[in-house]
């Protein structure tokens, strides 16, 4: 199974709702990722688990806050949203956490509309 | 790896040709460089992960180059079909440990 799995595919919520996006890969990679894509801009990393531990934030704000419960399973809480957080939501894994060298494996993405 | 350049942002092609585009990146603390494909409504997909100077690979009608002295890799499509119409995004990886992406290259192939 080479695939990486997100649910859902699209979602729409309020500025004070708490959402949670679900990623889901079963290659046994030990690194995950959480990418941001907005329109015509290319995808930036807001995330990296590395062994099911917090390896990098890149300065992204509290309130999008990341959790790896397993190797398998990466999820993104969503809460106090603002409008412009609205975006593709990608999720990737590779090999390892030499992020560098390794290709990575993309979900879907889920699109994220916030009101 | 601070700033990753595609060009041309955009590119129609006719069914059967070939084409070619660039992806730019600063050659200091140059580790990999990545080159994804991705087709509307679908995940990006790995075409290839080169390192050294000089790489050269290739997957079906799909090759890329890869010189880090001057900073630059090519991507060469060959006989251009319709399903090669997606964005291609190149990603540079330095030191760091992350890979930074370009714009894309957005490819059409006209019928």
């Amino acid at each position: 199974d080479t695939e990486v799995t997100q649910t859902p595919k699209h979602l729409v919520m309020g500025m004070t709702n708490k959402k949670s996006l679900k990623c889901e890969q079963h290659m046994g990679h030990r690194a995950m990722y959480w990418y941001k894509q907005k329109a015509k801009k290319p995808p930036e990393l807001m995330f990296v688990y590395s062994y099911e531990k917090l390896s990098i934030n890149e300065s992204v704000p509290s309130r999008f806050s990341p959790e790896c419960p397993n190797s398998s399973l990466l999820n993104l809480h969503l809460h106090a949203l603002q409008p412009e957080d609205s975006a593709l939501y990608l999720c990737a894994s590779s090999q390892d956490w030499t992020g560098t060298y390794n290709e990575q494996f993309f979900g879907p993405g889920t699109r994220l509309t916030v009101l | 790896i601070l700033n990753v350049e595609q060009s041309p942002q955009s590119l129609h092609v006719q069914e059967g040709d070939s084409t070619n585009f660039t992806c730019s990146f600063p050659s200091s603390n140059f580790y990999a460089l990545h080159w994804y494909r991705w087709e509307t409504a679908k995940s990006p997909e790995a075409l290839f992960v080169m390192t050294l100077n000089g790489d050269e690979k290739k997957k079906g009608r799909i090759s890329a180059t890869l010189n880090t002295k001057e900073g630059y890799s090519y991507l060469y499509i060959k006989g251009s079909q319709p399903e090669d119409s997606a964005t291609y995004l190149c990603a540079g990886g330095g030191r760091d440990d992350k890979i930074i992406f370009g714009k894309g290259t957005r490819l059409h192939i006209l019928p």
